[in-house]
């Protein structure tokens, strides 16, 4: 069974300035993928990030990246000069590999980017 | 590229009614397919998941159920409603190959109320 924590209801930040976002997670799966997605007011699930745990290099995209602290098994967001259109619920999630697994979600971190 | 539908997009049931709803995808052939239901301020919870037509996998008991009458088709239906059924159902897809194509992809959910 996999658990994945988010110890931050919510954040804020402002514009241009960088936040980090936490989140641990609890797994058995010798090999698994975590995830970061964002759900705007729309509530749409848009994918922001994706790792693969037997990956050492962080992954990034743009103004996101993480910081994968395999060991401690912590996966957290870092999001680089803030923008109004960033403001969503974060969620953090995690998969084992393979086809069809179940993804397993946090509880999000409702992120408000002020102007 | 890929895309997936949800309709309706909003719905208003009373309690004891029958319930469906549709996901599409279009631009890719046997994908995974999931429900996801997400109570309000909360994270998602896997309802239901396929790896091919008629094939369906519950993941919670529950007063719902799950079909796949064509490939890239999914529906969500219930005979009688619960009041605790109401919530923001997101359908997904997942490429069937695996590995970091996995990755789960989400639509633009259906709000459901039930009064």
């Amino acid at each position: 069974a996999q658990t994945v924590t988010q110890s931050q209801p919510e954040m804020s930040v402002q514009e241009a300035e960088t936040v980090t976002l936490s989140c641990t997670y609890d797994t058995s799966e010798s090999n698994y993928y975590l995830f970061w997605y964002k759900q705007p007011p729309s509530r749409q699930m848009i994918l922001v990030i994706r790792q693969e745990a037997y990956k050492q290099q962080n992954a990034t995209e743009n103004r996101f990246s993480v910081n994968f602290q395999k060991a401690a098994k912590s996966f957290s967001l870092k999001i680089s000069d803030s923008q109004l259109g960033d403001t969503a619920m974060y969620f953090c999630a995690s998969r084992p590999s393979g086809s069809a697994r179940q993804l397993t979600f946090g509880s999000g971190t409702q992120l408000t980017v002020l102007p | 590229s890929q895309t997936i539908h949800q309709w309706p997009a909003t719905l208003v049931q009373p309690v004891g009614s029958p319930l469906s709803l549709e996901c599409t995808v279009e631009g890719t052939s046997n994908p995974n397919l999931y429900w996801y239901r997400q109570a309000a301020g909360r994270g998602l919870q896997l309802l239901f998941y396929s790896i091919g037509i008629g094939q369906i996998s519950s993941e919670v008991p529950q007063n719902l159920s799950a079909s796949r009458p064509q490939d890239r088709q999914f529906i969500l239906s219930s005979k009688k409603l619960l009041l605790s059924d109401s919530g923001f159902y997101l359908c997904a897809w997942s490429a069937s190959s695996g590995g970091a194509t996995d990755t789960q992809y989400f639509g633009p959910g259906t709000r459901l109320t039930v009064l």
